[in-house]
């Protein structure tokens, strides 16, 4: 399985700011995905950051809210926009083994909202 | 109907017990189906993925209803250490994105 490495780990945000999160694969994949957890609940995938082209985002999520790059096959950024204390979540980044589908997942990014 | 249920629990069973528990998927086309585990304040890692003759892997078994769609985890002899959220996940249809259930939550106690 591919290690990924997310940050920060955790974060405390002011209402209003912005916070961008990083994911470092060890190994080069196609697509990486973005989920995010809202306390209490399951993950809900935000969107799939595709390399070379631009993400494709999931109902209920745009661009402007959550902008994401993909600069290269081993890293991704998810930036949180304009934040308000409903955004306060556990954002996960994640890879798919190609063969398997079998999903693996970051650390997550722990992100409280004031 | 949302597309992939599980019973939220929690369910709090004695060590040593048998439990198990059932996913229900509302796409009749999915292939890929798998079982999760997330312990408290941790990411989701993969316990298990479901083969359609089932599979088994120590204490933990995984099995796959077609006609009724849904996917089951029964674990036996049930430790402390087995205490988290289990969720469960698709692949619906032909696409790439695994879709969770709410998970369900296990307690084990002594």
């Amino acid at each position: 399985s591919a290690v990924i490495s997310q940050k920060p780990s955790r974060d405390i945000c002011q209402r209003g700011t912005s916070l961008t999160i990083q994911c470092q694969v060890d190994s080069q994949v196609t697509m990486m995905f973005w989920y995010r957890q809202q306390p209490g609940q399951s993950l809900t995938l935000i969107a799939t950051a595709n390399q070379g082209s631009e993400a494709t985002y999931e109902s209920g999520f745009v661009i402007d809210k959550f902008p994401i790059s993909r600069p290269n096959l081993t890293f991704s950024t998810l930036t949180v926009s304009n934040m308000s204390p409903e955004d306060s979540s556990i954002y996960l980044c994640s890879v798919r083994d190609r063969r398997t589908g079998e999903l693996f997942f970051g650390e997550g990014s722990r992100l409280t909202v004031l | 109907r949302k597309e992939v249920e599980q019973d939220p629990g929690p369910f709090n069973v004695p060590e040593g017990a048998t439990v198990a528990f059932n996913c229900t998927y509302s796409n009749s086309a999915s292939q890929s189906f798998f079982w999760y585990r997330q312990d408290c304040r941790k990411e989701p890692k993969l316990l298990m993925s479901v083969y359609s003759s089932g599979n088994e892997d120590g204490r933990f078994t995984a099995q796959l209803n077609r006609a009724s769609q849904y996917i089951s985890l029964l674990i036996r002899d049930s430790k402390l250490s087995d205490s988290a959220t289990y969720l469960c996940a698709v692949i619906p249809g032909a696409g790439n994105m695994l879709t969770f259930g709410g998970g369900t939550r296990l307690m084990v106690k002594p």
